[in-house]
């Protein structure tokens, strides 16, 4: 069956790091690709993602770059911020279903000032 | 409106409550999903709605009960809960059923069953 493989955390960095969140998947055909992120208390909101090959999912400058030689999905932004501290997991969906989502485990991202 | 509303927001009951989850949605989604969240986990899916019927039942304990009164709506009845049945519940909805798709997830109903 379809599985995604993340890194484990926490990963702590100081303000204006670079952060690099490593994910791999397992899946037939040509899944979908997401990060998720999940801020203390809340539930979770779509932060990028891509929908085949080489295409490059980003926002609030975070970037992910689907993979399919590497089966891979990684999670990289230049300068993080406090406010980027949260729960990120990666996630595909298979292209068949009803777009249930295969979570990674999620990994915590602690920025201190 | 690009909302998944989520009601109530945190509940308390007893092993012999019964208490309702509800959730909302008006983006004209045609698919609607219930997680379970335990902490430090990730969601774990419960049920799937395609166009307001019952899809996919991921071997829910009959405690819980979804219902879909129409396509803005989704209901998860509780009964009869166990402690272990603490948790964050999350509503999610997307855009058409039956294809892939990103889904949008509520803030989630918090139970604590004592």
């Amino acid at each position: 069956g379809d599985s995604v493989t993340q890194m484990e955390g926490p990963v702590t960095l100081s303000e204006e790091a670079f952060l690099t969140i490593n994910c791999t998947y397992t899946a037939t055909g040509y899944p979908s690709l997401f990060w998720y992120v999940q801020y203390p208390g809340e539930g979770l909101q779509l932060l990028l993602k891509a929908t085949k090959a080489d295409d490059k999912g980003s926002n609030k400058g975070f970037e992910a770059t689907y993979r399919k030689e590497t089966t891979s999905f990684h999670l990289e932004k230049g300068s993080v911020q406090v406010s980027d501290s949260a729960v990120y997991f990666c996630a595909l969906t298979s292209n068949s279903g009803y777009s249930t989502l295969t979570f990674g485990k999620g990994t915590m991202l602690l920025v201190s000032p | 409106d690009t909302e998944v509303t989520q009601t109530p927001k945190h509940l308390v009951m007893g092993m012999t409550n019964k208490k309702s989850l509800k959730c909302e949605q008006h983006m004209g989604h045609r698919a609607m999903y219930w997680y379970k969240q335990k902490a430090k986990k990730p969601p774990e899916l419960m049920f799937v709605y395609s166009y307001e019927k019952l899809s996919i039942n991921e071997s829910v304990p009959s405690r819980f009960s979804p219902e879909c009164p129409n396509s803005s709506l989704l209901n998860l009845h509780l009964h009869a809960l166990q402690p272990e049945d603490s948790a964050l519940y999350l509503c999610a909805s997307s855009r058409l059923a039956g294809a892939s798709g990103e889904l949008f997830f509520g803030e989630g109903s918090r139970l604590t069953v004592l």
